[in-house]
């Protein structure tokens, strides 16, 4: 099955300056890659995703890029502003048994 | 355009007993899928189910069922608590199924459960 890693675990960052959370997966068939946001008390929200077709996607101040080759893909956040901290997944799926793998979550933290 | 409404949103149950959840998607949902949320092990699949068939199952003992009803609203049950079962149980609908590319999965708030 699909085995997803994600790194860092946590991320501080200085307000206004940028964050990057990497993620690996396993499964060469995957083809969808979404990106997940949990604020406190929440439950997770898509906040962009990707497909195996496209190689970056931009929207506003976060974009994503893939790499097939080297099986990897990463969420960029730009310009970070307080609102930016919580919790933040990466998932792939494989379409052909309808599972979506997350990763372990990065808590990111924006320092005012 | 109602969310996904999970309930209870908190419950405090016994070492041995069981505990049933519930989940009403979003209206035209026909995918359901359950995860647990740990601190330390991030979201974990437990099943989904499409117009109430299971089509998928995690890696979790069979204390662990769920089943999904005409209307697909959802259920999920652990008999035999035990405290290692304390965490956030998510509940997740979308139109297809989840990992489907374009296919927008949407969590509710989830059901805190916590095992004394």
């Amino acid at each position: 099955g699909e085995n997803v890693e994600q790194h860092p675990s946590t991320l501080s960052v200085q307000e206004g300056d940028s964050a990057v959370i990497k993620c690996t997966y396993s499964d060469s068939a995957s083809n969808y890659f979404p990106w997940y946001k949990q604020e406190l008390g929440k439950g997770p929200q898509l906040i962009i995703d990707i497909r195996s077709n496209v190689g970056e996607k931009k929207d506003q101040r976060i974009a994503v890029t893939l790499n097939k080759t080297a099986k990897h893909f990463s969420l960029h956040i730009t310009e970070t502003q307080p609102e930016d901290s919580a919790v933040y997944f990466c998932a792939a799926s494989d379409r052909n048994d309808y599972k979506l793998s997350f990763g372990a979550g990065t808590t990111v933290t924006v320092r005012a | 355009k109602a969310g996904v409404t999970q309930t209870p949103r908190y419950l405090i149950k016994t070492r041995g007993q069981q505990v049933t959840l519930s989940c009403s998607p979003i209206s035209g949902h026909r995918s359901v899928s359950w995860y647990q949320q740990t601190p330390g092990q991030g979201l974990q699949f437990l099943f989904e189910y499409f117009s109430e068939t299971q089509r998928n199952k995690g890696n979790f003992p069979g204390r662990f069922s769920g089943r999904q009803f005409s209307n697909s609203r959802s259920e999920m049950n652990v008999s035999t608590l035990e405290l290692g079962d304390s965490a956030l149980y998510l509940c997740a609908s979308s139109l297809l199924g989840q990992g489907i590319a374009g296919n927008t999965i949407y969590f509710g708030e989830g059901s805190w459960l916590t095992v004394v």
